[in-house]
């Protein structure tokens, strides 16, 4: 089945610098990509998503890329703010029958003000 | 719209017993998926009900199981409880289109096993 890798497992910066989180999938099926914030005793929420046939999106500050040759895909927060402090999960879609996603280990993000 | 919602929020059980937990999804959706996330673990899918009908599942024991009724609405029990049962157990909706699709996550049932 799908595996996916996620790094680092911990991200500190300062306010106004840029954070960059990677993961790996192993199965070259896998075509949907979305990323998660959670804070502390909340929901996941999504903060965006990624199909195969796109190589790079971007909503504001947040940007995802995708290289499906090398079966990795990062997040890109530039800009950073102290309430971009979260953990972030990683994703990507499995088989059909078996996981409908398959989550990275999350990274916990600090920005300091 | 109003968000993904579960009930209860907390739960205290003891080894043994059993548990059902219960999810509503955003109004339109017909899929509704159960994750369970653990500290040591992460965030693991449990399984996936479609139109009343079990279409995905994850790498867990029998003692989960899970069930959705006409109007969408999913509950899941876990039967003859262990102390590493206890977890978050999550649930997300989604229109039902296939793999590929957003899911939208419910707040969570926090599940403490003693």
């Amino acid at each position: 089945g799908e595996n996916v890798e996620q790094h680092p497992s911990t991200l500190s910066v300062q306010e106004g610098d840029s954070a960059v989180i990677k993961c790996t999938y192993s199965d070259s099926a896998s075509n949907y990509f979305p990323w998660y914030k959670q804070e502390l005793g909340k929901r996941p929420q999504l903060i965006i998503d990624i199909r195969s046939n796109v190589g790079e999106k971007k909503d504001q500050r947040i940007a995802v890329t995708l290289n499906k040759t090398a079966k990795h895909f990062s997040l890109h927060i530039t800009e950073t703010q102290p309430e971009d402090s979260a953990v972030y999960f990683c994703a990507a879609s499995g088989a059909g029958g078996s996981e409908k996603l398959v989550f990275g280990k999350g990274t916990k993000l600090t920005v300091n003000p | 719209k109003a968000g993904v919602t579960q009930t209860p929020r907390y739960l205290i059980k003891t080894r043994g017993q059993q548990v059902t937990l219960s999810c509503s999804p955003i109004s339109g959706h017909r899929s509704v998926s159960w994750y369970q996330q653990t500290p040591g673990q992460g965030l693991q899918f449990l399984f996936e009900y479609f139109s009343e009908t079990q279409r995905n599942k994850g790498n867990f024991p029998g003692r989960f199981s899970g069930r959705q009724f006409s109007n969408s609405r999913s509950e899941m029990n876990v039967s003859t409880l262990e102390l590493g049962d206890s977890a978050l157990y999550l649930c997300a909706s989604s229109f039902g289109q296939g793999m590929e699709e957003t899911q939208y996550f419910g707040p969570g049932t926090r599940l403490l096993v003693l």
